[in-house]
């Protein structure tokens, strides 16, 4: 069985593009999870999907961070404008929710903006 | 919201060794999960505990959960380079959402 899928696995962009980061949760799986990671912050939840619908989005930092779940199969975590301050690993896990499951995590995608 | 600290924050031990890390939550646990990251890549599920007192044991790993469900422990037994990593605790929240430690630091000395 494929894990979660991230793409790209590294991005090198400049400050005031527009990045865009790429999800494919487990087959089956129906809550999706978005989390930034730093030295300093250590790993912070951004958004919680669930059936395709966000639930959570209060780890959002700001406006320029946008996620959809267009389908079951697929999500995308993007950014505009971005900023050297949104260099990061950024990670996407997916779970079979039910009573307390285990979310699986994606190998991420390390975000440099210059 | 809910906190978790972790103890210690970086840990070098000889191989062969046995050593442990804590987890220390601000709230009750109703689900208190061990992940391993290597660097670079993304996390590993280790063990998930849920009740007062539990404990699972996976290979060289035991992962407790105290009677009140707000301390947890990580044991490693005749540690080895393999098992180097950052050990991260991550606690279950009501919308199923995770809050994670700091995580700690592990480097085994061949």
């Amino acid at each position: 069985d494929a894990g979660v899928i991230q793409s790209p696995r590294h991005e090198v962009t400049e400050m005031g593009q527009e990045v865009t980061l790429r999800c494919k949760p487990i087959s089956g799986h129906n809550s999706l999870f978005w989390y930034r990671q730093t030295m300093m912050r250590g790993l912070e939840l951004l958004i919680y999907f669930n059936n395709n619908v966000p639930i959570d989005d209060s780890g959002m930092p700001e406006d320029r961070f946008s996620a959809k779940m267009p389908n079951a199969s697929f999500s995308t975590l993007k950014i505009q404008p971005s900023e050297p301050r949104d260099s990061a690993v950024y990670f996407c896990a997916s779970r079979l929710s039910g009573s307390i499951d285990t979310q699986y995590f994606g190998p991420g995608t390390r975000l440099t903006v210059l | 919201s809910q906190e978790l600290e972790q103890s210690p924050q970086s840990l070098i031990v000889q191989e062969g060794k046995n050593l442990t890390i804590n987890c220390t939550s601000s709230k009750t646990l109703y689900g208190l999960y061990w992940y391993k990251q290597k660097y670079g890549e993304g996390l590993i599920f280790l063990m998930m505990l849920q009740k007062g007192g539990e404990e699972k044991s996976h290979e060289k790993i035991t992962a407790k959960l105290d009677e009140k469900k707000q301390q947890s422990s990580l044991h490693i037994t005749a540690s080895q380079p393999s098992h180097a990593g950052i050990y991260l605790c991550g606690a279950g929240g009501l919308l199923r959402q995770l809050t994670f430690g700091s995580g700690t630091q592990l480097t085994v000395l061949p």
